[in-house]
């Protein structure tokens, strides 16, 4: 079946621009999570959606934003991009019932490589 | 504070020299220990998930065991195809069940 796909695969934006990136789960997986890998920091946990909701959010400015369609489609949204923003972007998805850790664990897109110059 | 240190931060072994890799942690509640592989430029693998002490986990070369603070995932007789990133991650029983926390990940380097 086909996996978590991440469009697009390469970014290059300005500092000051926005950017949104899109992340399309596993068919069937209802919750998706968005992490930021970086060099000096590694994965760090952005924010969780569940049919829709947000629910969980990491320690990021307001600047970092998501949200979740009715098809379980995610987009992530960054606004006024700094330097500091240039990372890779990965998505994941699972079943995500609340309650329930998956025993598959997270499958992760390929991510998008975003630079800001 | 919910905390993942992984150690070494890079290993280099010869093709069939056997080793381990550690990942310990700090977590309120444990759920879920998870272990994937990252190959240069791609996402996570998903490789393994232990819930409780004591369990283990088997994957051609690779086993995953876990105690009740740190983890090992150990390599038996490697090959250069196992050379890439190893990632430790957790998830806590309550609160923000979705998150998971990283460690910083063991460079695995294998030399035929």
């Amino acid at each position: 079946k086909a996996g978590v796909t991440q469009t697009p695969r390469y970014l290059i934006k300005t500092r000051g621009q926005q950017v949104t990136l899109s992340c399309s789960p596993i068919s069937g997986h209802r919750s998706v999570s968005w992490y930021q890998q970086t060099p000096g920091q590694g994965l760090q946990f952005l924010f969780e959606y569940f049919s829709e909701t947000q629910r969980n959010k990491g320690n990021f400015p307001g600047r970092f934003s998501g949200r979740q369609f009715s098809n379980s489609r995610s987009e992530m949204n960054v606004s006024t991009l700094e330097l500091g923003d240039s990372a890779l972007y990965l998505c994941a998805s699972s079943w995500g019932a609340s309650s329930i850790s998956p025993s598959y664990g997270y499958t992760f897109g390929s991510g998008t490589r975003l630079t800001v110059v | 504070e919910d905390q993942v240190t992984q150690s070494p931060e890079a290993l280099r072994l010869q093709e069939g020299e056997s080793s381990s890799l550690n990942c310990s942690y700090t977590v309120s509640g444990l759920r879920g220990l998870f272990w994937y592989r990252q190959d240069p430029g791609k996402g996570p693998e998903f490789l393994f998930t232990l819930y409780s002490a004591g369990e283990e986990k088997e994957k051609e070369r690779l086993k995953a065991t876990l105690t009740k603070k740190e983890s090992f995932l150990h390599i038996t007789a490697p090959k250069p195809e196992d050379s890439a990133t190893y990632l430790c991650a957790v998830q806590r029983g309550s609160g923000n069940t979705g998150k998971l926390i990283f460690g910083q990940g063991t460079t695995l380097q294998v030399k035929p």
